[in-house]
């Protein structure tokens, strides 16, 4: 089946450092899959930050930034200068297209950007 | 408001009884879906229906039996709770049925078995 591994556990930064958290998948689906980065900010719902459906492109959203690479099977999402508000947990989800949805998920990364 | 609305957010009970959790969606979307957060936080899916027609059934205990009334509603039943059901469960919904569709989430039931 398909399969999702993320950077684990916890993340400290230091406010205005560069961050990076990995994501790798495994499927074995025909189509290449759709992936999807979504976080839960304190207090609130899951949500999506980004996706990218097309190996090879890049997502974008909130100064967050994530590459499609088919040949390495990556997402990592990364951000040049975090904030505390990007205090958050993160999770990378693969999605088949040729199936119906059901998202799999990562074991999720909880990032602590401190001042 | 349109979202998706979770009803109770916290419950508390005992081994043996049965519990039932409401989702409803405002969004005007077609498919809606059941995950399950372990302790460890990890999301499984659970449960996915299209149009009240279920598309999606993952290998989940028979005690857990979801209802599906109309497109923007997706109850979840559990019958006899176990200790192991102890978890957050949310509820989503989305546009269509594909790998590609984005997913709308609530805030989460959170259920203590004692």
């Amino acid at each position: 089946g398909d399969s999702v591994t993320q950077t684990e556990g916890q993340v400290t930064v230091s406010e205005s450092k560069s961050l990076i958290i990995n994501c790798t998948y495994s499927t074995t689906s025909i189509a290449y899959p759709n992936l999807f980065w979504y976080v839960r900010y304190p207090g609130e719902g899951l949500q999506l930050l980004l996706k990218v459906i097309t190996a090879g492109q890049k997502g974008s959203s909130r100064g967050f930034e994530a590459t499609y690479n088919k040949e390495t099977t990556s997402f990592h999402l990364q951000k040049a200068s975090v904030q505390e508000s990007d205090s958050a947990v993160y999770y990378c989800a693969l999605g088949d297209p040729s199936s119906f949805s059901k998202l799999v998920f990562g074991q999720g990364t909880s990032l602590s950007v401190v001042p | 408001e349109t979202a998706v609305f979770q009803t109770p957010n916290y419950h508390v009970t005992q081994v043996g009884n049965e519990v039932s959790f409401n989702c409803k969606q405002t969004l005007g979307h077609d498919t809606m879906y059941w995950y399950k957060q372990d302790s460890k936080k990890l999301l499984k899916i659970m449960f996915s229906y299209n149009n009240k027609q279920l598309i999606v059934n993952e290998t989940v205990p028979r005690r857990f039996s979801p209802q599906s009334s109309d497109k923007a509603h997706l109850n979840l039943r559990i019958k006899s709770v176990e200790p192991e059901d102890s978890a957050v469960y949310l509820c989503a919904s989305s546009i269509g049925t594909g790998g590609q569709n984005t997913l709308y989430f609530g805030a989460g039931t959170r259920l203590s078995v004692l």
